[in-house]
């Protein structure tokens, strides 16, 4: 069965920092990779996937994920928060034969000091 | 980008009574519907997978006879909460799978409190 793994619940950084999310994955083979975002009282916007070839995916609003099949990690960074990035962030796995079924991980919930 | 309208985006009930959410998607096919519930601070859990004109396939644990999905039609699914009580409450959202791109899109929620 596949799962998902984010280890930080919680997550502070100041305005203008580096961010790193952390991302795990259990999967037989390669999987679809997912990144979204919610906000508060809101559904769930796509940040970026990954499926297939260049390892290093570029996202909206500024955000990449690195797909590291040795780590079976997924990543997500982004070079300077804005404080309008504070959300809770989830990373999802789906199987390529699934249609599209996902399985969520925790969530992180980012908090942007100013 | 395509959109997924889930509608009502809140609602309270009284204990017993049935309610139900809509999940359409406005602007492509769906054949497959997914319906997740989120509990506070929590991640996403799926219930169920539902394909347009067939049943809906439940994940273990979740009731079927306590949560009805019919997907109609390529651009509706619905979920009914059937006699919901106070632990029904819950934040329900849907996504819906693009026909024709395979591309996987999620409503925007809908909020449940269960008096």
């Amino acid at each position: 069965a596949q799962s998902v793994t984010q280890p930080d619940i919680h997550i502070t950084v100041s305005e203008g920092a580096s961010l790193e999310l952390r991302c795990n994955y259990s999967y037989g083979a390669t999987p679809y990779l997912f990144w979204y975002v919610q906000s508060p009282g809101q559904g769930l916007q796509l940040l970026l996937k990954y499926f297939s070839g260049d390892t290093l995916v570029q996202g909206i609003k500024g955000f990449e994920a690195e797909f590291k099949r040795s780590q079976s990690s997924f990543n997500l960074r982004k070079p300077s928060v804005h404080w309008s990035d504070a959300a809770e962030y989830f990373c999802a796995v789906g199987a390529r034969n699934a249609g599209n079924m996902l399985t969520f991980g925790g969530g992180t919930r980012l908090m942007v000091k100013p | 980008g395509a959109v997924v309208s889930q509608h009502p985006s809140r609602v309270i009930c009284k204990s017993g009574t049935s309610v139900k959410i809509e999940c359409r998607s406005l602007d492509f096919q769906a054949t497959t519907m997914f319906w997740y519930r989120q509990f506070p601070k929590k991640s996403l859990m799926l219930m169920a997978t539902s394909n347009e004109g067939s049943k809906a396939t439940y994940e273990q644990g979740v009731e079927k006879d306590k949560f009805l999905i019919n997907h109609a039609s390529l651009t509706l699914s619905t979920l009914t909460v059937t006699s919901a009580h106070p632990e029904d409450s819950s934040f329900y959202i849907c996504s819906g799978r693009d026909y024709h791109t395979g591309e996987l899109f999620f409503g925007e929620g809908s909020r449940l409190t269960v008096l």
